[in-house]
């Protein structure tokens, strides 16, 4: 079965770095495309990036553009989020989640909770 | 703000059917994008509950059911159980950015009475 793991959360100051990991297993990592999004405690869901099934491209949100890095290792199974530049608004859970054609996520992560404070 | 919009809440009790609405633009549920739904229990990430608009995924009962005209979807949940307490969220494709967008609805909470 499909299972998602993501790592590397934690406490961090504004305008420094954090880096998120999410290991897969369960499928044929290099076939599916890619996805962070993240939850606001207490509010919605808001799609961050997306990277190709081979890393070919990557796309973000306005509100993370120039500031993270979405990238793969597909020798390893890991997606990865380097985050630049926190910001206190960046503070939410981060889920990794899994791709399909049809533009939807089918499988999810369990998060990881990134606190961005002084 | 939210580019899809759903209703904060719904309730009903044990056994009835409710409906959960998700108005989008004519970039992207208008534009011909599927909506797709995703069910998050307190405490856990979303899980996938129906895509394609009306697809379910294996082991999602029939109870969940969707559908797309227009601008707009529906989720509907016949036979109300108290598991199904939740937040539900609608997505979609959003094509009014150069590049790739998806975008979420705002949630709606599905109290069971």
């Amino acid at each position: 079965q499909v299972h998602l793991v993501e790592s590397g959360g934690g406490v961090v100051q504004p305008g420094r770095s954090l880096r998120l990991s999410c290991a897969a297993s369960g499928f044929t990592f290099n076939s599916h495309g890619m996805h962070w999004v993240r939850q606001t405690p207490g509010k919605g869901l808001e799609w961050v990036a997306v990277v190709w099934h081979d890393g070919s491209n990557k796309y973000y949100a306005d509100s993370v553009k120039g500031r993270f890095t979405i990238s793969r290792d597909n020798s390893k199974n890991t997606l990865y989020l380097q985050m630049n530049n926190l910001r206190a608004e960046d503070t939410a859970v981060y889920f990794c989640a899994k791709g399909n054609l049809g533009h939807h996520f089918d499988y999810w992560g369990q998060g990881t909770l990134v606190t961005v404070s002084s | 703000q939210s580019v899809l919009t759903q209703p904060p809440s719904v309730s009903g009790a044990p056994g009835q059917r409710v409906t959960i609405s998700c108005t989008g633009t004519s970039s992207n549920i208008g534009a011909g994008f599927d909506v797709h739904w995703y069910q998050q229990l307190p405490g856990t990430a979303p899980k996938l509950l129906i895509f394609g608009s009306t697809n379910r995924p294996s082991g999602v009962p029939d109870r969940f059911s969707g559908s797309k005209s227009g601008t707009s979807a529906s989720l509907a949940i016949t036979g109300l159980q108290t598991e199904d307490e939740a937040e539900y969220y609608c997505q979609s494709f959003d094509s009014s950015l150069s590049v790739p967008n998806f975008v979420f609805g705002s949630g709606t909470k599905v109290t069971v009475l």
